[in-house]
C-alpha cells in the first residue's frame, strides 16, 4: 500500500517570489511520482513526473521537483511564481507494477498575491 | 484531440432521484478512472476500468453507486437513489494503459448538488 502526505494545506506567496511545496510518500515497493495541478473549476493536469534516471525533474510552466529516495520526498519548486500559478497542487504516487493506481495527497492550495 | 469529455458539467437534483454522469475518454486510451472530490475527503478513486472491464471498484462508497463501460468510448457513473452527502465534483480520467508510469488525463468534472 502507498500513501502520500502533503505537509502544507495552504501556501500564500507573493508574485515573483519562490515557492516550495512539500510531499512525502511511503511505499513498500518502488514507485513513480507525479505532481498534478488543478486550476479553479478545472480538472487536474500533469505538471511533471519522475519515472527513473535524474532525480531532478523539470515540468511545465517552470516547475521542477526533486526525488529524494532516502527521505522519501518529492518536493515541488518554482523560483518565481506568477499570479496565474494560483491553483491547487497534488502530489501522487503509483507502484511500478502494471495495474497500480494513483494515490493522491490531500493537495496544497497556492495563493499568489500581487 | 478534445480531451476527456464529461457531461453534464453541473447537475442539481433532489434527494432520492437517479443521477447519471457520463464520460468519453480520449480515443485510444485503454484505461478509465472515476474520482470524487470533496473538501472533507479530498480526491477519492471510485472505480477504474481497463479495456472496458472493471478492475477495482473497492472505492465505490455503497450499492447506490454503479458504473459501466459498454464500449471503449463511453462510460457512466450512476447514483440511485441520490443523497445530499453525494454532493461533490466527479472527475473522469483516462490513460493509455494501466502501467504505473502512464499519465492520467482528467476531464473538467461534473459538479453534483443533491438537495
Amino acid at each position: 500500500a502507498q500513501s502520500v502526505t502533503q505537509l502544507d494545506s495552504q501556501v500564500p506567496v507573493f508574485e515573483e517570489a519562490p515557492v516550495e511545496l512539500r510531499c512525502n510518500y511511503s511505499s513498500s515497493v518502488s514507485v513513480y511520482l507525479f505532481w498534478y495541478v488543478q486550476y479553479p473549476n478545472q480538472g487536474l493536469q500533469l505538471l511533471l513526473k519522475y519515472l527513473s534516471g535524474s532525480t531532478l525533474v523539470k515540468g511545465i510552466n517552470g516547475f521542477e521537483a526533486e526525488f529524494n529516495k532516502s527521505q522519501t520526498s518529492f518536493h515541488l519548486r518554482k523560483p518565481s511564481v506568477h499570479i496565474s500559478d494560483t491553483a491547487e497542487y497534488f502530489c501522487a504516487v503509483s507502484g511500478r507494477a502494471a495495474g497500480n493506481k494513483l494515490t493522491f495527497g490531500g493537495g496544497t492550495r497556492v495563493l499568489v498575491k500581487p | 484531440d478534445a480531451g476527456v469529455i464529461q457531461s453534464p458539467r453541473h447537475e442539481v437534483t433532489e434527494m432520492g432521484q437517479e443521477v447519471t454522469l457520463r464520460c468519453k475518454p480520449i480515443s485510444g486510451h485503454n484505461s478509465l478512472f472515476w474520482y470524487r472530490q470533496t473538501m472533507m475527503r479530498g480526491l477519492e478513486l471510485l472505480i477504474y476500468f481497463n479495456n472496458n472491464v472493471p478492475i477495482d471498484d473497492s472505492g465505490m462508497p455503497e450499492d447506490r453507486f454503479s458504473a459501466k463501460m459498454p464500449n471503449a468510448s463511453f462510460s457512466t457513473l450512476k447514483i440511485q437513489p441520490s443523497e445530499p452527502r453525494d454532493s461533490a465534483v466527479y472527475f473522469c480520467a483516462s490513460s493509455p494503459d494501466l502501467g504505473g508510469a502512464d499519465t492520467q488525463y482528467f476531464g473538467p468534472g461534473t459538479r453534483l448538488t443533491v438537495l
